[in-house]
């Protein structure tokens, strides 16, 4: 298993600004994954972070909406831009921890109000 | 285009009353499907991995079953502590990333 730990756990931001999350992980892992969860309903992949590469974007999903970092294999910001009501959600960071299953593992989640 | 499903979208029932939670899915090379439990609040639990049709994994109350085009998740007298959203995802070959289905929310009453 992993151990993630996301901050914030919440905020409420003004529209047109942003807000980095950041993701922590205790262990090394090849990629880490932001989901986003809009209220009511289920996950939605916005993009892949690999370590020491560009990260992997989903289709509706764009680098200069959701820029990630990822400088090392325990770490990983999302940033989410310019924000609108709209992105209004709760983010998740996910991980498959090396050498062991396919399950995936998530924080606890940045849940993010755009007032 | 790959499709994970969960029905029905809610289900209420008495505590100690049986029932199933259904996951339908239609994907191009399915290498798991994977079950899991929300709580409010919160990030997904992973509960379950399947691999392959056949396959049945249980802890406590709850059992999941895999077919070649739905997974199931029998919840046995179930307690109001097992009330959550349940998520369903498949991950495909060659990648580990995730598609959920909808979710179950499933209230259990004392």
């Amino acid at each position: 298993s992993a151990v993630i730990s996301q901050k914030p756990s919440r905020d409420i931001c003004q529209r047109g600004t942003s807000l980095t999350i950041q993701c922590q992980v205790d262990s090394q892992v090849t990629m880490m994954f932001w989901y986003r969860q809009q209220p009511g309903q289920s996950l939605t992949l916005i993009a892949t972070a690999n370590q020491g590469s560009e990260a992997t974007y989903e289709s509706g999903f764009v680098i200069d909406k959701f820029p990630i970092s990822r400088p090392n294999l325990t770490f990983s910001t999302l940033t989410v831009s310019n924000m609108s009501p709209e992105d209004s959600s709760i983010y998740l960071c996910s991980v498959v921890p090396q050498g062991e299953g396919t399950e995936a593992f998530f924080g606890q989640g940045t849940r993010l109000t755009v007032v | 285009e790959d499709q994970v499903t969960q029905s029905p979208e809610a289900l209420r029932l008495q505590e100690g009353e049986s029932s199933s939670l259904n996951c339908s899915y239609t994907v191009s090379g399915l290498r798991g499907l994977f079950w899991y439990r929300q709580d409010p609040g919160k990030g997904p639990e992973f509960l379950f991995t399947l691999y392959s049709a056949g396959e049945e994994k249980e802890k406590e109350r709850l059992k999941a079953t895999l077919t070649k085009k739905e997974s199931f998740l029998h919840i046995t007298a179930p307690k109001p502590e097992d009330s959550a959203t349940y998520l369903c995802a498949a991950t495909l070959y060659n990648t580990d990333k995730l598609i959920f289905g909808t979710g179950t929310r499933l209230q259990v009453f004392p």
